[in-house]
């Protein structure tokens, strides 16, 4: 699977939209890019997934680059509980559970 | 999305003891499920692939009989952490794979295992 690389850590003012990058230099034809995030002490929750195409949900965009070598998770509006660990994975459709976490950017939502 | 529930929150044991972690879907058939340990402020690392009715595959260096993992049904898998020692403290977090959901993963709330 291909390696990601992502900022350790982010700030954001609550109510702006934070811009989370992805680098994905290696990524495969077959491979998506997964994203999925961790609140303190909880197990990861999905956020979004996508191949070529931006990819919008009610939680959040995905944009990925027409070379497909990068990738920015957006929160249009953030708020203080969104304050968590983001990571950006990148595997083959129907990977199901089987993730190779990286280390992620902690994201802090400041009021 | 399917509902993923384990069983202890947290748990404190004594050194030289066995832990069994329960993992649950509950409300889908889950055909594989996925076992990881988190260190503090460290990632997730696989440790091992649980499929009902088979063997669980284990990651490289993760001792498949220091934790054992058992899938006895398309709704429970089960880890036992044995002989437990101190440096096997950690959050251990299940996920399981629905057939319904190809992409998504379902998380576990995550056990917190304090080895004393």
């Amino acid at each position: 699977d291909a390696k990601t690389t992502q900022p350790t850590s982010m700030d954001c003012a609550e109510g702006r939209a934070a811009n989370l990058p992805c680098n994905h230099s290696t990524i495969s034809g077959n491979e998506y890019v997964y994203w999925y995030r961790q609140i303190h002490s909880q197990g990861p929750q999905y956020i979004i997934h996508g191949l070529k195409n931006n990819e919008t949900n009610e939680m959040a965009s995905l944009i990925i680059t027409e070379d497909r070598k990068s990738s920015t998770l957006i929160l249009p509006h953030a708020t203080l509980r969104d304050t968590a660990v983001y990571y950006c994975i990148v595997g083959r459709d129907n990977q199901g559970g089987k993730l190779i976490f990286g280390q992620g950017t902690e994201l802090s939502v400041k009021p | 999305g399917a509902v993923v529930s384990q069983h202890p929150s947290w748990v404190i044991c004594k050194s030289g003891t066995s832990v069994k972690i329960e993992c649950r879907s509950l409300d889908f058939q889950a055909t594989t499920m996925f076992w990881y340990r988190q260190f503090p402020k460290k990632s997730l690392m696989l440790m091992a692939t649980s499929n009902e009715g088979s063997k669980a595959t284990y990651e490289q260096g993760v001792e498949k009989d220091k934790f054992l993992i058992n899938h006895a049904s398309l709704t429970l898998s089960t880890l036992t952490v044995t002989s437990a020692h101190p440096e096997d403290s950690s959050f251990y977090i299940c996920s399981v794979k629905v057939r319904a959901f190809r992409t998504e993963a379902f998380f576990g709330q995550g056990t917190r295992l304090t080895v004393v």
